[in-house]
């Protein structure tokens, strides 16, 4: 079946270190690749966002995810963490056409400490 | 900035009461979805819709659920008859014609006791 794995239900890093959620896929085709941070009582808000092109893809708040077919994988990344940026990050993949559902990993919950 | 907005943001309801679940898209959109995201599991599929019908549903989204855009501007989910396993946040979003990004509400919580 297709789908996409969280393999971490929490990740703690400190504040001013680099940060990695991991997220692999397993879909056919080629995959749209989606990350969404919930922030508490708030709704999934996009942050970026794999189609085509280049595999390093940029997003919202200093946020990059690097697209690795070999791997089957879609890390989110960031150089330097913020105590901000706790929150609970979702992946999702969707497959090519105007009208897709997206299919959404479990969801790991971000705790970056002072 | 556009926004998805949803009310009520939280729903307290009894078992076997109907509920109805409104959201207002973002104004040009014309696809429009609903997710579920009961407390600690994944988000999950409902349903979206475009053009007036609903193009593609889950096996959650049975004959308890419906879906209308009652006019230009709403779209609404609404539960005929609740059952405690209905009790999740319930999240509406909306896409532009093309796009590939889904626009996201604040969601909508729904407690059935």
């Amino acid at each position: 079946a297709q789908s996409v794995a969280q393999p971490e239900d929490q990740v703690n890093v400190a504040e001013g270190n680099p940060l990695t959620v991991k997220c692999t896929y397993s879909v056919s085709g080629n995959p749209y690749l989606f990350w969404y941070v919930q922030y508490p009582n708030r709704g999934l808000q996009f942050l970026l966002k794999y189609i085509t092109g280049d595999n390093l893809v940029k997003g919202s708040y200093g946020f990059e995810a690097e697209f690795n077919k070999s791997q089957t994988s879609f890390h989110l990344k960031k150089p330097s963490a913020l105590v901000s940026d706790s929150a609970l990050y979702f992946c999702a993949y969707r497959n090519a056409g105007n009208n897709r559902k997206l299919i959404w990993g479990l969801g790991t919950s971000l705790a970056v400490n002072p | 900035e556009p926004e998805v907005t949803q009310t009520p943001s939280h729903q307290v309801t009894q078992m076997g009461q109907e509920v109805i679940l409104r959201c207002v898209p973002i104004s040009n959109h014309l696809y429009f979805y609903w997710y579920r995201q009961i407390l600690g599991q994944k988000v999950e599929f409902l349903v979206s819709f475009y053009n007036n019908e609903i193009s593609e549903k889950s096996e959650i989204f049975d004959d308890q659920f419906s879906v209308e855009r009652p006019d230009g501007s709403n779209f609404t989910l609404k539960i005929r008859s609740t059952k405690l396993e209905d009790s999740a946040m319930y999240f509406c979003a909306s896409k532009d014609t093309g796009a590939n990004v889904l626009t996201f509400g604040a969601g909508s919580r729904l407690t059935v006791l």
